[in-house]
């Protein structure tokens, strides 16, 4: 049972436009939320997170929204670079569960 | 470098063998994780383990088992082989730590392990 879904595998986007990637959980206790960034023959590294009592959190170029009633975050990156062509999973955790749960991920390809 | 060291980096087996994947997670962090990403797949959680004792429990094969031993490292052991065992497993680790009012639920990734069965 997928409690984190990314039903959009991949996502291209020109270079300098906004790019968003969107994440729907099933989950309702889920109370923290984050986005990973995996190159290719590298590890996910971790890239923002959200605590579930915010709807927003900003770093740099990087947004995440979250949108509770409809169990949705997204990431918007502003402006994209081709340096940010990645796969993007967005995670989620529930307190007192020491567990991550991972979505299926998203190939973003930024076009210069 | 996100201190979560894994071995071997690449792995050619053949199919019916056995394999034991490797991690040393960061310095401090109690949680290990293992996850396996297959071609065109997202992380499928396979196991957790929280100071040496098993935490949580994905989709991980009854052919696949996972320790954490008392230096908290944690090694992978996949046996009889299939092809479709042919992925990406990964490694994370975390310390859940509290931090003011917010859980550090961060995990941080080792470079993974591509076993191949042949």
């Amino acid at each position: 049972d997928q409690q984190v879904k990314q039903n959009s595998p991949s996502l291209s986007v020109q270079e300098g436009r906004i790019s968003i990637l969107n994440c729907d959980y099933t989950n309702s206790m889920f109370d923290y939320f984050l986005w990973y960034k995996k190159y290719p023959a590298e590890g996910p590294t971790f890239l923002i997170s959200i605590s579930s009592i915010k709807d927003k959190n900003e770093d740099g170029r990087f947004t995440v929204f979250l949108n509770k009633s409809a169990k949705h975050l997204s990431l918007h990156i502003v402006p994209s670079q081709p340096g940010d062509s990645a796969v993007y999973f967005c995670a989620a955790h529930q307190t007192g569960a020491n567990n991550l749960f991972f979505g299926t991920g998203t190939r973003l390809t930024v076009i210069p | 470098d996100s201190g979560v060291t894994q071995t071997p980096k690449h792995l050619i087996t053949a199919t019916g063998q056995r394999v034991t994947l490797r991690c040393s997670p960061r310095s401090g962090d109690l949680s290990v994780y293992w996850y396996q990403q297959s071609l065109d797949q997202g992380l499928q959680f396979l196991i957790q383990y929280y100071n040496g004792e098993e935490r949580a429990k994905g989709n991980i094969l009854e052919r696949f088992s996972a320790q954490q031993f008392p230096d908290l490292h944690s090694e992978l052991n996949l046996s009889s082989l299939e092809l479709g065992d042919s992925a990406l497993y990964f490694c994370a680790s975390s310390d859940f730590s509290l931090r003011g009012s917010t859980v550090n639920t961060e995990a941080f990734f080792g470079q993974g392990t591509r076993l191949t069965v042949v």
